[in-house]
């Protein structure tokens, strides 16, 4: 089974872009959830989605924005950017979201804003 | 709210010799916990998780850990580590309920196994 993909793996953008970030789940995953990881900050939780619906939203400014499809596939959207949303940005999958089940993670996607 | 503090951002050992993380959570529900490990340029990868009965919880790896409700803590123990244990481990809750696909982690515990 393959595992949860994102693409791309690396990007460059300048201050004020916005960019777009995309996550295959698991096949038969309808929940993925989005993390930004940093130095400073660590692992943050983004948001959650399952059957193109947002569930549960971290604490993060409107700037960040995601979306799913009907094939469970999300993308997040991160408009105006900042210098500080340089990070490493996690998706992972699991069945349905709950909390008793294990997420699995992809590899992410490294941002990089000059 | 819940939160998760792991002790200690890095822990060296040599190679062969016994090693434990440490992982407090603080929440005022009941909660699951998880282990997860990050090895350098990768996602992270689950070690065990607990989510009730046993307080005892293993890996197939040779990890395992505990939980206290008493103490609100989740340490990772190894008896013996290898060079290829070197990596970040991250303590999780999830405090259940309405709290979907949500993971709180604690920042970070680098260990490095030495030869």
């Amino acid at each position: 089974k393959a595992g949860v993909t994102q693409t791309p793996r690396y990007l460059i953008k300048t201050r004020g872009q916005q960019v777009t970030l995309s996550c295959s789940p698991i096949s038969g995953h309808r929940s993925v959830s989005w993390y930004q990881q940093t130095p400073g900050q660590g692992l943050q939780f983004l948001f959650e989605y399952f059957s193109e619906t947002q569930r549960n939203k971290g604490n993060f400014p409107g700037r960040f924005s995601g979306r799913q499809f009907s094939n469970s596939r999300s993308e997040m959207n991160v408009s105006t950017l900042e210098l500080g949303d340089s990070a490493l940005y996690l998706c992972a999958s699991s069945l349905a979201g709950d909390s008793q089940e294990t997420q699995y993670f992809g590899p992410g996607t490294r941002l990089l804003v000059l | 709210a819940q939160s998760v503090t792991q002790l200690d951002s890095q822990v060296p050992v040599f190679e062969e010799a016994p090693v434990e993380l440490r992982c407090n959570y603080s929440s005022s529900v009941s909660v699951y916990l998880f282990w997860y490990v990050q090895y350098p340029n990768q996602g992270l990868q689950l070690l065990l998780k607990y989510l009730s009965g046993s307080t005892l919880v293993e890996s197939i790896n040779g990890f395992e850990a505990e939980f206290n409700k008493s103490q609100t803590s989740f340490h990772l123990r190894k008896p013996s580590v290898h060079i290829s244990d070197t990596a970040e481990y991250f303590c999780a809750v999830n405090a259940g309920g309405t709290s979907y696909g949500k993971l709180t982690f604690g920042q970070g515990t680098i260990l490095t196994v030495h030869p």
